[in-house]
């Protein structure tokens, strides 16, 4: 079964703490995502990247960055938490052929207090 | 206008009826629509695929795309308490490559006994 992995479930973290979530796919997939769902927002994406090392803004990128250095691999970063980035997060990733491979992660919840 | 509509709901039904969830769209360009199927705490999960227009069914569950009216549907016969979950419709232009969905903000739906 194929599987997008999300490291924690649920994580607290206190202001202004570096904030590392991690992403990992075992699906030999290109392309990989990060969203943050908000009750009544919907999901909004971060960044994504489409291949090792590369990335691109989605459309709120202010106050994360992300990584990836293998093809597995995509953290997303909040150099500084604040409270309002307390949220439910989401990766996904999906191949370049496309069809039905866009494949959501658990999620994780983070709450920054 | 965002360019996916859709209600966020509750709509709460008895069990054993038949749902609607519904989607509308601004941009006639979308060729591939989806429905995905969150439950409470967990990531999205594709539910159904479909391209262009017609309808697509699979067991209980039913997708249609007119795409003249700009406008989706996503049929639940016999509707389960276990059905209770968020249902967020997607559609893309294209499917592959670096195609990225375009999320309505999802249909709350309880189903109770």
């Amino acid at each position: 079964d194929v599987k997008v992995t999300q490291s924690s479930r649920y994580l607290v973290k206190r202001t202004g703490e570096k904030v590392f979530l991690e992403c990992v796919q075992d699906m030999d997939h290109e392309n990989m995502f990060w969203y943050r769902q908000d009750p009544g927002l919907g999901l909004r994406l971060i960044y994504f990247s489409y291949d090792v090392k590369m990335k691109e803004k989605g459309d709120i990128p202010e106050g994360y960055s992300v990584s990836r250095e293998k093809k597995e691999r995509f953290s997303l970063i909040l150099e500084s938490a604040s409270t309002n980035q307390t949220s439910m997060y989401l990766c996904a990733s999906s191949s370049r052929t496309g069809g039905t491979s866009y494949t959501f992660g658990s999620g994780t919840r983070l709450t920054v207090v | 206008q965002k360019e996916v509509e859709q209600d966020p709901g509750p709509l709460s039904v008895p069990e054993g009826a038949i749902v609607s969830l519904n989607c509308t769209y601004s941009n006639s360009a979308f060729q591939y629509f989806m429905w995905y199927r969150q439950y409470s705490r967990k990531g999205p999960e594709l539910l159904m695929y479909t391209y262009s227009s017609g309808n697509k069914e699979d067991g209980r569950f039913t997708a249609q795309v007119d795409k003249s009216s700009k406008y989706i549907s996503l049929f639940i016969r016999d509707s389960q308490p276990s059905d209770s979950a968020t249902y967020l419709c997607a559609m893309s232009l294209t499917s592959g490559g670096s195609y990225i969905p375009t999320f309505g903000r999802g249909t709350s739906l309880i189903v109770h006994p």
